[in-house]
């Protein structure tokens, strides 16, 4: 039984041209987190989510932006994606702050 | 921004042997430590979330410990199986600050 769905699992998308990935969860978790990896580095912050308080990390680019409209879903909009944020994205959820995450499969996107 | 090292980078081990890995991570303001297995093309999964000095945990033929004085944790797998072949992921959080920093991850590949 997926928790955390992640669609679409891969992702084209055009230089410069806007993106959304999205991410769902069945756990009703208060917390909702965005990754992004790229190949061989660690997976790094971009936002979080504490029910509908937003947290920025502070080296997260302005490209990025994320939207809760509520407790199951939350996006990560890419405004012009350039040819270096092509990665793996992943979503994770958490009942609360502190306790251990669990993730979405993750989208990979890539920027042609 | 934390700095966290794991080692070492990939492995590869006979079924059936037993092998470690290990994570460091700053001492100071230490909180908790997480491990994750990232099996291909599935979701990170939580295995175990340290919080004492010296905590041993066990889920099956896979434990962990803890020494937070020295920054230090080691994973072990006893009798490796190919279903054990995945990326090994740790990220200390620290107080006040619940974030995650992950390690680059070791990725440990069974031998049948």
């Amino acid at each position: 039984d997926a928790m955390v769905i992640q669609n679409p699992r891969y992702q084209v998308t055009q230089f410069g041209k806007p993106v959304t990935l999205s991410c769902s969860q069945t756990l009703n978790h208060n917390v909702m987190y965005w990754y992004q990896q790229k190949s061989s580095q660690a997976p790094k912050l971009l936002f979080h989510y504490y029910d509908k308080d937003f947290n920025n990390e502070a080296d997260t680019p302005d490209n990025f932006q994320s939207r809760r409209p509520n407790t199951s879903f939350c996006f990560l909009d890419i405004r012009s994606p350039g040819l270096g944020d092509a990665a793996m994205y992943l979503c994770a959820t958490s009942r609360d702050r502190y306790l251990e995450q669990y993730f979405g499969p993750g989208t990979r996107l890539t920027v042609t | 921004i934390l700095n966290v090292e794991q080692s070492p980078q990939s492995l590869h081990v006979q079924e059936g042997d037993s092998t470690n890995f290990t994570c460091s991570f700053p001492s100071s303001n230490f909180y908790a430590l997480h491990w994750y297995r990232w099996e291909t093309a599935k979701s990170p999964e939580a295995l175990f979330v340290m919080t004492l000095n010296g905590d041993e945990k066990k889920k099956g033929r896979i434990s962990a410990t803890l020494n937070t004085k020295e920054g230090y944790s080691y994973l072990y797998i006893k009798g490796s199986q190919p279903e054990d072949s995945a990326t090994y992921l740790c990220a200390p959080t620290n107080f006040g600050n619940e974030k995650l920093t992950f390690g680059t991850g070791t990725r440990l590949t069974i031998i049948p």
